[in-house]
C-alpha cells in the first residue's frame, strides 16, 4: 500500500541552525501539507502546497519557514534559523485532490525536531 | 475561529467495555469530519471519515462514528475495546470551500485496563 515517508525520523539541531525536513508524498497525489505537533499539544496546520506554490499557510508559517518541491518526488520544509519553540513533531501529508470525495490526507510517520 | 473540541483529555476503560469519544466542531460550511489515531511514537492513521450521505460511518479496527449536524458532533464509538486500542485519538474537520487544511482537536488519550 502506498505511503508517505519522511526523513529523518529524528533531527537534533542547535538554535539558529537551518534544518530541512524531507517528505516523499504518495506518487499520484497533487496536494501536500505540513503540520506540526508540539509535545502534549494538538496537531496544527502549517502550510499546503499545490502546483508548485503555496495554497494556504497558517500564522505559524512565518518568514523562517519555506517549502519546496525540488524534484518530482520530494517535498521539503526548511526552517532557516531554528528557535527552541520549533521543537515539535512535524508531519507531512498528501492528498489526491481537494474535492471532497478524494480529500483524504495521508500522513507520514513524522520527524521529531529537537532544538537545543 | 473555527475549532474542534474534544472535551475528554484522558479516558480509561476496561478491556471489553464499550467506548465513546466525544468531538464537537464549530459551525461552518459543510464539514468533512475525520478521526485519526496515533499510537506512541507513530504517525497519524485515519480511522474513518464522513463526507456526506449516511451519518453513521464505519471505519477500520471496528470503530464507527455518527455525524449529528444538530449537535455539531461526530462522536467515535467502539462496542468492545481491545488492549491494542490504547492510543491517542484526534478528531479533525475540514470545511467545504477551504483549501483543504485540517483543523484538529487536542486529542483524547485512551488507556485500557486489563
Amino acid at each position: 500500500e502506498p505511503e508517505v515517508t519522511q526523513t529523518p525520523s529524528h533531527q537534533v539541531t542547535q538554535m539558529g541552525q537551518e534544518v530541512i525536513l524531507r517528505c516523499v508524498p504518495i506518487s499520484n497525489h497533487l496536494y501536500f501539507y505540513w503540520y506540526r505537533q508540539i509535545l502534549g499539544q494538538k496537531v496544527e496546520f502549517l502550510v499546503s502546497f499545490y502546483n508548485n506554490e503555496i495554497s494556504e499557510k497558517s500564522e505559524i508559517f512565518d518568514d523562517q519557514f519555506s517549502v519546496e518541491r525540488p524534484d518530482g518526488s520530494n517535498f521539503t520544509l526548511k526552517i532557516r534559523s531554528t528557535k527552541l519553540e520549533d521543537s515539535a513533531m512535524y508531519f507531512c501529508a498528501s492528498s489526491e485532490a481537494r474535492t471532497a470525495s478524494y480529500n483524504e490526507q495521508f500522513f507520514g510517520p513524522g520527524t521529531r525536531l529537537t532544538v537545543l | 475561529a473555527q475549532s474542534v473540541t474534544q472535551p475528554d483529555i484522558h479516558i480509561t476503560v476496561s478491556e471489553g467495555a464499550s467506548l465513546e469519544l466525544r468531538c464537537n466542531y464549530s459551525y461552518g460550511a459543510t464539514p468533512y469530519l475525520f478521526w485519526y489515531v496515533q499510537s506512541p511514537g507513530q504517525g497519524l492513521q485515519l480511522l474513518l471519515k464522513y463526507f456526506s450521505g449516511d451519518t453513521l460511518v464505519q471505519g477500520i479496527k471496528g470503530f464507527e462514528a455518527e455525524f449529528k449536524r444538530s449537535q455539531s458532533s461526530f462522536n467515535l464509538r467502539k462496542p468492545s475495546v481491545h488492549w491494542s486500542d490504547a492510543a491517542e485519538y484526534f478528531c479533525a474537520v475540514r470545511y467545504g470551500g477551504s483549501q483543504g487544511n485540517l483543523i484538529f482537536g487536542k486529542g483524547t488519550k485512551l488507556s485500557v485496563k486489563p
